[in-house]
Protein backbone atom coordinates (compact mmCIF):
# COMPACT_ATOMS: atom_id res chain seq x y z
CA UNK A 1 0.00 0.00 0.00
CA UNK A 2 1.19 3.35 -0.69
CA UNK A 3 0.43 4.80 2.56
CA UNK A 4 -1.47 7.61 3.51
CA UNK A 5 -1.23 10.35 0.18
CA UNK A 6 -1.88 13.92 0.72
CA UNK A 7 -1.75 16.91 -2.34
CA UNK A 8 -0.34 19.03 -2.11
CA UNK A 9 3.00 18.88 -0.41
CA UNK A 10 3.45 22.42 -0.32
CA UNK A 11 1.03 25.28 -0.71
CA UNK A 12 1.87 29.40 -0.97
CA UNK A 13 -0.96 31.17 -1.25
CA UNK A 14 -2.06 35.30 -0.65
CA UNK A 15 -4.01 35.95 2.31
CA UNK A 16 -8.29 35.86 0.77
CA UNK A 17 -7.34 32.85 -1.25
CA UNK A 18 -9.32 29.49 -1.12
CA UNK A 19 -7.36 26.61 -0.07
CA UNK A 20 -8.02 23.01 -0.61
CA UNK A 21 -6.24 20.13 0.63
CA UNK A 22 -6.52 16.90 -0.46
CA UNK A 23 -6.10 13.19 1.20
CA UNK A 24 -6.53 10.05 0.09
CA UNK A 25 -6.63 7.24 3.02
CA UNK A 26 -5.39 3.56 3.39
CA UNK A 27 -7.31 1.19 1.63
CA UNK A 28 -9.95 0.06 3.79
CA UNK A 29 -9.18 1.96 6.89
CA UNK A 30 -12.45 3.65 8.09
CA UNK A 31 -11.30 6.28 10.47
CA UNK A 32 -9.47 9.54 9.08
CA UNK A 33 -8.30 12.64 11.02
CA UNK A 34 -7.21 15.95 10.30
CA UNK A 35 -4.31 17.59 12.30
CA UNK A 36 -2.75 20.65 11.95
CA UNK A 37 1.04 21.85 13.30
CA UNK A 38 2.20 24.64 14.77
CA UNK A 39 5.31 25.92 16.57
CA UNK A 40 3.22 28.03 18.97
CA UNK A 41 0.53 24.83 19.13
CA UNK A 42 2.10 22.06 18.43
CA UNK A 43 0.10 18.99 17.03
CA UNK A 44 -4.14 19.60 17.10
CA UNK A 45 -6.75 17.89 16.17
CA UNK A 46 -8.88 19.44 13.65
CA UNK A 47 -11.67 17.11 12.81
CA UNK A 48 -12.40 13.02 12.36
CA UNK A 49 -14.59 11.36 9.90
CA UNK A 50 -15.82 8.04 10.72
CA UNK A 51 -17.15 5.74 7.65
CA UNK A 52 -17.16 9.19 5.75
CA UNK A 53 -19.41 10.70 8.39
CA UNK A 54 -17.84 13.77 11.01
CA UNK A 55 -17.73 12.16 13.93
CA UNK A 56 -15.78 15.20 15.87
CA UNK A 57 -15.08 18.34 14.38
CA UNK A 58 -14.98 20.67 17.60
CA UNK A 59 -11.10 21.35 16.71
CA UNK A 60 -11.97 23.03 13.68
CA UNK A 61 -10.64 26.54 14.25
CA UNK A 62 -13.82 28.71 12.82
CA UNK A 63 -16.59 28.91 10.01
CA UNK A 64 -13.57 29.48 7.31
CA UNK A 65 -12.57 25.96 7.67
CA UNK A 66 -14.52 23.01 6.36
CA UNK A 67 -13.63 19.20 5.63
CA UNK A 68 -16.04 16.73 3.65
CA UNK A 69 -15.29 13.25 2.86
CA UNK A 70 -17.60 11.92 0.44
CA UNK A 71 -16.49 8.58 -0.14
CA UNK A 72 -13.75 6.26 1.34
CA UNK A 73 -11.18 6.90 -0.38
CA UNK A 74 -11.17 10.89 -0.55
CA UNK A 75 -11.22 14.04 2.27
CA UNK A 76 -10.65 17.51 1.76
CA UNK A 77 -9.76 20.54 4.13
CA UNK A 78 -10.90 23.78 3.00
CA UNK A 79 -9.87 27.02 3.97
CA UNK A 80 -11.56 30.12 2.51
CA UNK A 81 -10.24 33.06 2.85
CA UNK A 82 -7.54 32.06 4.15
CA UNK A 83 -5.27 33.75 6.57
CA UNK A 84 -1.51 34.30 7.32
CA UNK A 85 -2.00 32.82 11.02
CA UNK A 86 -3.28 29.85 9.07
CA UNK A 87 0.22 29.14 8.24
CA UNK A 88 1.48 25.60 9.00
CA UNK A 89 1.62 21.78 8.20
CA UNK A 90 -1.37 20.16 8.07
CA UNK A 91 -1.80 16.03 8.44
CA UNK A 92 -4.26 13.62 7.13
CA UNK A 93 -4.12 10.61 9.25
CA UNK A 94 -6.14 7.11 8.49
CA UNK A 95 -6.73 4.28 10.20
CA UNK A 96 -8.98 0.81 11.22
CA UNK A 97 -11.03 0.09 13.74
CA UNK A 98 -10.86 -3.67 12.38
CA UNK A 99 -6.78 -4.29 12.23
CA UNK A 100 -4.24 -2.88 14.15
CA UNK A 101 -7.09 -0.91 16.28
CA UNK A 102 -8.22 2.30 15.45
CA UNK A 103 -5.74 4.67 17.70
CA UNK A 104 -3.21 3.25 15.53
CA UNK A 105 -2.97 6.15 12.47
CA UNK A 106 -1.28 6.14 9.90
CA UNK A 107 0.07 9.68 8.77
CA UNK A 108 0.14 11.37 5.62
CA UNK A 109 3.43 13.31 4.85
CA UNK A 110 2.05 16.38 5.25
CA UNK A 111 0.82 20.11 3.47
CA UNK A 112 3.33 22.80 4.63
CA UNK A 113 1.13 25.70 3.87
CA UNK A 114 2.26 29.60 4.19
CA UNK A 115 -0.06 32.14 3.28
CA UNK A 116 1.38 35.74 2.74
CA UNK B 1 -9.99 16.03 31.70
CA UNK B 2 -7.79 14.02 29.57
CA UNK B 3 -4.66 15.12 29.27
CA UNK B 4 -0.71 14.29 28.52
CA UNK B 5 2.12 15.52 29.46
CA UNK B 6 5.63 15.57 27.93
CA UNK B 7 8.05 17.83 30.81
CA UNK B 8 11.00 17.90 28.88
CA UNK B 9 10.57 20.13 25.57
CA UNK B 10 14.39 18.48 24.49
CA UNK B 11 16.46 15.73 25.73
CA UNK B 12 20.57 15.52 24.45
CA UNK B 13 21.95 11.90 24.82
CA UNK B 14 25.27 10.62 23.70
CA UNK B 15 25.42 7.44 21.21
CA UNK B 16 25.62 3.95 23.14
CA UNK B 17 24.00 5.96 26.15
CA UNK B 18 20.59 4.62 27.32
CA UNK B 19 17.27 7.30 26.83
CA UNK B 20 14.68 8.21 28.08
CA UNK B 21 11.70 10.43 27.16
CA UNK B 22 9.36 11.08 29.85
CA UNK B 23 4.85 11.27 29.46
CA UNK B 24 2.84 11.41 32.49
CA UNK B 25 -1.14 11.31 31.54
CA UNK B 26 -4.73 12.08 33.46
CA UNK B 27 -7.83 10.20 32.41
CA UNK B 28 -10.74 9.26 34.47
CA UNK B 29 -10.65 5.73 33.35
CA UNK B 30 -7.95 3.05 32.38
CA UNK B 31 -5.85 5.01 29.41
CA UNK B 32 -4.46 3.76 26.50
CA UNK B 33 -1.31 5.44 26.02
CA UNK B 34 0.81 5.67 22.82
CA UNK B 35 4.64 6.79 21.50
CA UNK B 36 4.64 8.25 18.01
CA UNK B 37 7.87 9.45 16.36
CA UNK B 38 8.11 12.05 13.72
CA UNK B 39 11.13 12.32 11.55
CA UNK B 40 12.17 15.96 9.51
CA UNK B 41 9.68 16.84 6.99
CA UNK B 42 7.91 13.71 7.75
CA UNK B 43 4.42 12.61 9.12
CA UNK B 44 3.99 10.89 12.70
CA UNK B 45 4.78 7.20 13.15
CA UNK B 46 3.77 5.07 15.60
CA UNK B 47 5.81 3.29 17.83
CA UNK B 48 3.79 1.70 20.16
CA UNK B 49 1.16 1.25 22.42
CA UNK B 50 -0.23 0.34 25.66
CA UNK B 51 -3.95 -1.19 26.34
CA UNK B 52 -3.94 -3.97 28.90
CA UNK B 53 -1.13 -6.66 29.79
CA UNK B 54 2.59 -6.77 30.47
CA UNK B 55 3.15 -3.02 31.92
CA UNK B 56 6.80 -3.10 29.88
CA UNK B 57 5.69 -3.00 26.02
CA UNK B 58 8.08 -3.14 23.19
CA UNK B 59 7.70 -1.60 20.09
CA UNK B 60 9.67 -0.56 16.59
CA UNK B 61 13.21 0.57 16.41
CA UNK B 62 14.31 -1.07 20.06
CA UNK B 63 11.95 1.25 21.44
CA UNK B 64 10.09 -0.17 24.74
CA UNK B 65 8.40 2.03 27.26
CA UNK B 66 6.65 0.94 30.94
CA UNK B 67 3.67 1.96 32.19
CA UNK B 68 3.38 2.93 35.57
CA UNK B 69 0.11 3.66 37.10
CA UNK B 70 0.59 4.31 40.46
CA UNK B 71 2.55 7.29 38.97
CA UNK B 72 0.72 8.06 35.73
CA UNK B 73 3.79 7.25 33.93
CA UNK B 74 4.47 5.93 30.59
CA UNK B 75 8.13 6.78 29.66
CA UNK B 76 9.92 5.99 26.40
CA UNK B 77 13.05 4.21 26.79
CA UNK B 78 15.82 2.86 24.79
CA UNK B 79 19.06 0.75 26.10
CA UNK B 80 21.48 2.23 23.40
CA UNK B 81 20.79 5.38 21.63
CA UNK B 82 21.24 5.88 18.01
CA UNK B 83 22.22 8.95 16.32
CA UNK B 84 19.38 8.18 13.51
CA UNK B 85 16.93 8.53 16.67
CA UNK B 86 16.91 11.96 16.62
CA UNK B 87 13.63 13.23 16.34
CA UNK B 88 10.75 14.54 17.55
CA UNK B 89 8.47 12.30 19.52
CA UNK B 90 4.68 12.36 20.91
CA UNK B 91 2.82 10.88 23.95
CA UNK B 92 -1.14 10.44 23.37
CA UNK B 93 -3.46 8.85 25.23
CA UNK B 94 -6.96 7.74 25.14
CA UNK B 95 -9.61 7.68 27.97
CA UNK B 96 -11.35 4.15 27.46
CA UNK B 97 -13.88 5.15 29.70
CA UNK B 98 -15.02 7.25 27.04
CA UNK B 99 -16.47 6.52 23.48
CA UNK B 100 -14.31 8.79 21.07
CA UNK B 101 -13.61 6.83 18.44
CA UNK B 102 -10.02 6.81 17.48
CA UNK B 103 -9.47 10.42 18.96
CA UNK B 104 -5.75 10.75 20.78
CA UNK B 105 -4.82 13.43 23.14
CA UNK B 106 -1.21 14.31 22.08
CA UNK B 107 1.82 15.66 23.93
CA UNK B 108 3.10 19.15 22.86
CA UNK B 109 5.99 16.95 21.85
CA UNK B 110 10.33 16.30 22.96
CA UNK B 111 12.88 16.78 20.91
CA UNK B 112 15.39 14.25 20.91
CA UNK B 113 19.09 14.95 20.13
CA UNK B 114 21.66 11.97 20.22
CA UNK B 115 25.07 13.15 19.39
CA UNK B 116 27.78 10.85 18.11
Amino acid sequence: DAGVIQSPRHEVTEMGQEVTLRCKPISGHDYLFWYRQTMMRGLELLIYFNNNVPIDDSGMPEDRFSAKMPNASFSTLKIQPSEPRDSAVYFCASSSSLTGGLETQYFGPGTRLLVL
Amino acid sequence: AQSVAQPEDQVNVAEGNPLTVKCTYSVSGNPYLFWYVQYPNRGLQFLLKYITGDNLVKGSYGFEAEFNKSQTSFHLKKPSALVSDSALYFCAVRDSARNQGGKLIFGQGTELSVKP
